[in-house]
């Protein structure tokens, strides 16, 4: 079974501050994916990283898939409380008709202003 | 813009009662899916389907069926609601390549009473 274990699990912090959230796999994965989910929202994609050591960024967030593709860290400079929500992250698993994927149980981030 | 609607926000049921959710996508996506999410479980997967009348069991499919008729359309049934099936529940859908994005829709608050 390919799990995700995402930590921390909570992380409150004030407005302007850095933070990094991990998540971490025994099992190789050909991708992984990030998705913020906003209160009362469904997630929406981020990020897709495929190479291993690939360093994406997309304004003042950066992810970064391990070298070895077993897992993922993504970093928030300067936080605001825009970025507030839970971060999920997810790699792909074979079904027996189609790919799905699996997700780890997310981060949930409060930006204090 | 792509979208994935789903036909309620919220809705109440009494235990017993037969549930219906509908999913609408209109990417021509071959998979769609349903999940449900709980604090602290994060995002779990109950059905997915990858083709019309085609269907694969997730993690959690007890207590719950579903039925693709048409390529845009993927229905969850409630059986007979019990109150351990409160919770959110999010659709998504996806093309059939391994690691493609998730579109999910806005998720519908179930409690049942």
């Amino acid at each position: 079974t390919q799990l995700l274990e995402q930590s921390p699990q909570f992380l409150s912090i004030q407005e302007g501050e850095n933070l990094t959230v991990y998540c971490n796999s025994s099992s190789v994965f050909s991708s992984l994916q990030w998705y913020r989910q906003e209160p009362g929202e469904g997630p929406v994609l981020l990020v897709t990283v495929v190479t291993g050591g690939e360093v994406k960024k997309l304004k003042r967030l950066t992810f970064q898939f391990g070298d070895a593709r077993k897992d993922s860290s993504l970093h928030i400079t300067a936080a605001q409380p825009g970025d507030t929500g839970l971060y999920l992250c997810a790699g792909p698993k074979r079904g027996a008709g189609s790919y799905q994927l699996t997700f780890g149980k997310g981060t949930k981030l409060s930006v204090i202003p | 813009d792509v979208k994935v609607t789903q036909s309620s926000r919220y809705l109440v049921k009494r235990t017993g009662e037969k549930v219906f959710l509908e999913c609408v996508q209109d990417m021509d996506h071959e998979n769609m899916f349903w999940y449900r999410q709980d604090p602290g479980l994060g995002l779990r997967l109950i059905y997915f389907s990858y083709d019309v009348k085609m269907k694969e069991k997730g993690d959690i499919p007890e207590g719950y069926s579903v039925s693709r008729e048409k390529k845009e359309r993927f229905s969850l049934i409630l059986e007979s609601a019990s109150t351990n099936q409160t919770s959110m529940y999010l659709c998504a859908s996806s093309t059939f390549r391994a690691g493609d994005t998730q579109y999910f829709g806005p998720g519908t608050r179930l409690t049942v009473l």
